[in-house]
Order: C-alpha cells, then structure tokens, then sequence
C-alpha cells in the first residue's frame, strides 16, 4: 500500500464548480501536511500547509481528520487557471527518513 | 532571488555514458533533496541532505550518486546513464524537514 494515496483523476469540471480532493496516508505517526500544486512540465509549488484545526486561504480549504488518516482539499469558484496536478504531501516521522511524502497527484480540469 | 536553481535544464545521454546534474539554493536552507519525476508515478526521492556534510538513500537511489558540496550545492551523478534513468528531476529545499520544500524548475533527462 502507498504511503500517501490520492485518486488519480482527471476531474473535470465546469468554470464556477466547486470541487473537492481527498488524499489518504499509511502512517499514523505524520506530523505536517501540505498540498502543492504542479502545472503540466512544471516543478510543484507550495500550496497551502494544513492545520489541524483546518484552514482557508481564499477560495482553498484545506481539512485535516486525523483519526480517518485523510486530507482535503477544496476549491470553490473554479477558474480555468486552477488546472493543474494537486499533490498531497505528508511528512511520516518514524521512517527515519527526514523527508516529505509526495502523492502521486489529482489532476484537476476545469473547463469553460 | 533565484531561489533553487538546477543546470542543465534538458540534456540527451547515450547509455553508458556519465553525467553531474548541479542544484544550488540561495535561501540559505538546511536540507536538500532529490526526485525524479515519471508520468503516472509522481515524485520519487532519489537521495538527500538533512545538512551540510551529510546524505541519506531515499526510495529509489539505485545508480546515482550525491555529493553535498557546501551548504549551497546539491549535485546529482549518474555514473553509467541507463535507459531507465529517463525522467525528470528535480532538486528541492527547505530549512528543515517538516517545513515545506521550494523546488527548481527541473532538468529533463533523456538516455538513449
């Protein structure tokens, strides 16, 4: 099993659309959660981080739900700029390895 | 600020043949990092510095080589390109794991 899943995607959707990402993770023990973001033959941006309390940043919403071992992102009023590979990014602390997780990514579409 | 910047931005190798791919950050950050990038796959790490004079094997080390060249520079070798090697990669840092990583805009690497 992956340690950070997300649904490959593409979701398409029309301009205006609300949408919302789900990503699971293995591991117990992570600590910091993030998403970026990864336009096509680009390298991946800072997103948002996520709180555990959950946390907005415009039309972004980002929750945490720690027992279900789950994130999610949300986008409301989809814009045509908001196409891209959203990537769940998980920091797992036990593995000795002190590096972030990358998902694979959800490849967002949002058409005219 | 340039922030992460990685040379050669595209370079074509013959199997067999070596080549140094050079990261340098300039945010004066701790860690640094290493993925390569395959469709469908998402980021893999390769190798990273927690610090200055230190490297660890991430997921999928296998036919490189890391030399942490100063608090700066990160390089990445391949001592015998191998057509599996095809990928993108990307150098990333950041001031210390957990916080998130600022990545270089990528070289893309073609091995014939």
């Amino acid at each position: 099993r992956k340690e950070v899943e997300q649904d490959p995607g593409p979701f398409n959707v029309p301009e205006g659309a609300t949408v919302a990402f789900n990503c699971t993770y293995s591991n117990s023990a992570s600590q910091s959660f993030f998403w970026y973001r990864q336009d096509c033959r680009k390298e991946p941006k800072l997103l948002m981080s996520v709180y555990s309390s959950g946390n907005e940043d415009g039309r972004f919403t980002a929750q945490l739900n720690r027992a279900s071992q789950y994130i999610s992102l949300l986008i409301r009023d989809s814009k045509l700029s908001d196409s891209a590979t959203y990537l769940c990014v998980v920091n797992i602390m036990d593995t000795g390895r002190r590096a972030l997780t990358f998902g694979s990514g959800t490849r967002l579409q949002v058409q005219p | 600020n340039a922030g992460v910047t990685q040379t050669p931005k595209f370079q074509v190798l013959k199997t067999g043949q070596s080549m140094t791919l050079q990261c340098a950050q300039d945010m004066n950050h701790n860690s640094m990092y290493w993925y390569r990038q395959d469709p469908g796959m998402g980021l893999r790490l390769i190798y990273y510095s927690a610090s200055e004079g230190t490297t660890d094997k991430g997921e999928v080390p296998n036919g490189y080589n890391v030399s942490r060249l100063n608090k700066r520079e990160f390089s990445l070798r391949l001592e015998s390109a191998a057509p599996s090697q095809t990928s993108v990669y990307f150098c990333a840092s950041t001031r210390d794991t957990p916080q998130p990583q600022h990545f270089g805009d990528g070289t893309r690497l073609s091995i014939l």
